[in-house]
């Protein structure tokens, strides 16, 4: 079955350390979206990329970075910049970006916390 | 600038019973809008979407939503609530303009009782 998958599910990070999260879909999407999940604040974008080789800030992009070197793949880093990394991360696709309404399919999550 | 509000955090309701979970948006030009459902530990699966045509659209799981412009309301609604509808429902709505952010509300947590 197509889908988009996260790993890994459950992630903890030293003070000072930089981790990756892992996002990989086999929808043949062109757009992937990062967000950040935290209890009553609704979903936040971190970074999206609506093309391979290309991805833009979202609106909390500070202390995260990105790349889209390959169509299927979107990892995400958080470096020791987040300074409030804990959090729930979701990537999410959809099957193009600017101009079309198509739904965006999510990923399961990976939750981050600090040890 | 888009925003959707969502003015309940809980929606209680008993099984049998018809739900609704209210969601207001405010947009330029015409308002593309979502919802999508989250159980616990899980990405957001989405269940209906309005773009343009009859302001009752119908989605997954015998969910529908009434688009009301004058109201800029897109409520979600469902006849007769199952308990394993306890979920956090999420409203979304997508830059107008051929933008593309889609911005969500903050969350009603659904609760059916049985």
């Amino acid at each position: 079955d197509g889908g988009i998958t996260q790993s890994p599910k459950y992630l903890f990070r030293k003070e000072g350390q930089n981790v990756t999260l892992s996002c990989e879909q086999n929808l043949n999407h062109d757009a992937m979206y990062w967000y950040r999940q935290d209890p009553g604040q609704g979903l936040r974008l971190i970074y999206y990329s609506q093309i391979v080789n290309d991805f833009q800030k979202g609106d909390i992009a500070e202390g995260y970075s990105v790349s889209r070197e390959k169509k299927e793949s979107f990892p995400l880093t958080v470096t020791s910049a987040q300074k409030n990394p804990t959090a729930f991360y979701l990537c999410a696709s959809s099957i193009s970006g600017q101009g079309d309404y198509q739904p965006q399919h999510f990923g399961d999550g990976t939750r981050l916390s600090i040890l | 600038a888009q925003s959707v509000a969502q003015p309940e955090d809980q929606v209680n309701v008993a099984e049998g019973n018809p739900l609704t979970v209210k969601c207001t948006y405010s947009v330029s030009g015409n308002p593309y809008l979502f919802w999508y459902v989250q159980y616990p530990n899980r990405g957001l699966q989405f269940l209906l979407k309005y773009i343009t045509g009859d302001n009752l659209v119908k989605g997954s799981y015998g969910f529908e939503a009434e688009f009301n412009k004058s109201q800029t309301s897109f409520h979600l609604k469902k006849p007769s609530a199952l308990v394993s509808d306890s979920a956090l429902y999420f409203c979304a709505v997508r830059e107008g303009g051929g933008g593309f952010k889609t911005i969500f509300g903050a969350g009603t947590r659904l609760f059916v009782k049985a």
